[in-house]
């Protein structure tokens, strides 16, 4: 069954640095979506992408934040100057449609430790 | 306010019973509403879409049913095994996103 990979699994960083975080969505889908859950609270929605644009944001998503998709299979985050605040689990997801058909096939996250 | 309330306490079951989840919203509209599972360190997986015109849905031994007026989903989980503990959680659209309860852990003991 065709998944969605994230990578790394695990990524410590120093507050201040630049991550990167890559996911490989499912290859017929065309939404994508990166989400964030810090431990013990809710899965919360950060960004959606579609042809080749951010369709919607949220308030997390600030402008230390951005996502790509630099060819036609990666989509990756990237968060400029790093805080503690970040430190979380992080999902990517994607979709083959958007609106009432849609659902979510999310990966396994990368698990990001600010120190 | 908006707010997506589940279960905030684990519910404990016996194998072979069944299991009953809670999801209450309020200031919400939804046009559908799903229910994933999570295992711990692991992304959600999805099981079940329901749409606002729909009483009920079922899939195996899964059945969800979606209440507008309430503004409520009960998720059930027949015939419970040991192999259906997780964290299962409710999620509605807004726009172009999914929104996420906290979700209710599932304890099924042998």
């Amino acid at each position: 069954e065709p998944e969605v990979t994230q990578t790394p699994s695990h990524q410590v960083t120093q507050m201040g640095q630049e991550v990167i975080l890559r996911c490989v969505p499912i290859s017929n889908h065309l939404y994508f979506y990166w989400y964030r859950q810090i431990l013990g609270q809710k899965v919360e929605f950060l960004v959606s992408f579609y042809n080749n644009e951010i369709s919607e944001k949220s308030e997390i998503f600030d402008d230390q934040f951005s996502v790509e998709r630099p060819d036609g299979s990666n989509f990756t985050l990237k968060i400029r100057s790093t805080k503690l605040e970040d430190s979380a689990m992080y999902f990517c997801a994607s979709s083959e449609r958007a609106g009432e058909n849609e659902k979510l096939f999310f990966g396994s996250g990368t698990q990001l430790s600010v120190l | 306010s908006q707010k997506i309330e589940q279960n905030s306490e684990a519910l404990n079951i016996q194998e072979g019973k069944t299991a009953t989840l809670t999801c209450n919203y309020t200031n919400y509209s939804p046009a559908y509403l799903q229910w994933y599972r999570q295992d711990p360190g692991r992304g959600p997986v999805f099981l079940l879409l329901i749409r606002e015109n729909e009483k009920e849905k079922r899939k195996e031994r899964l059945k969800v049913t979606f209440d507008t007026t309430l503004k409520q989903s009960l998720f059930h989980i027949t015939a419970s095994q040991p192999a259906d503990s997780a964290t299962y959680l409710c999620a509605l659209n807004q726009g172009g996103k999914l929104i996420f309860g906290q979700g209710t852990e599932l304890s099924v003991k042998p």
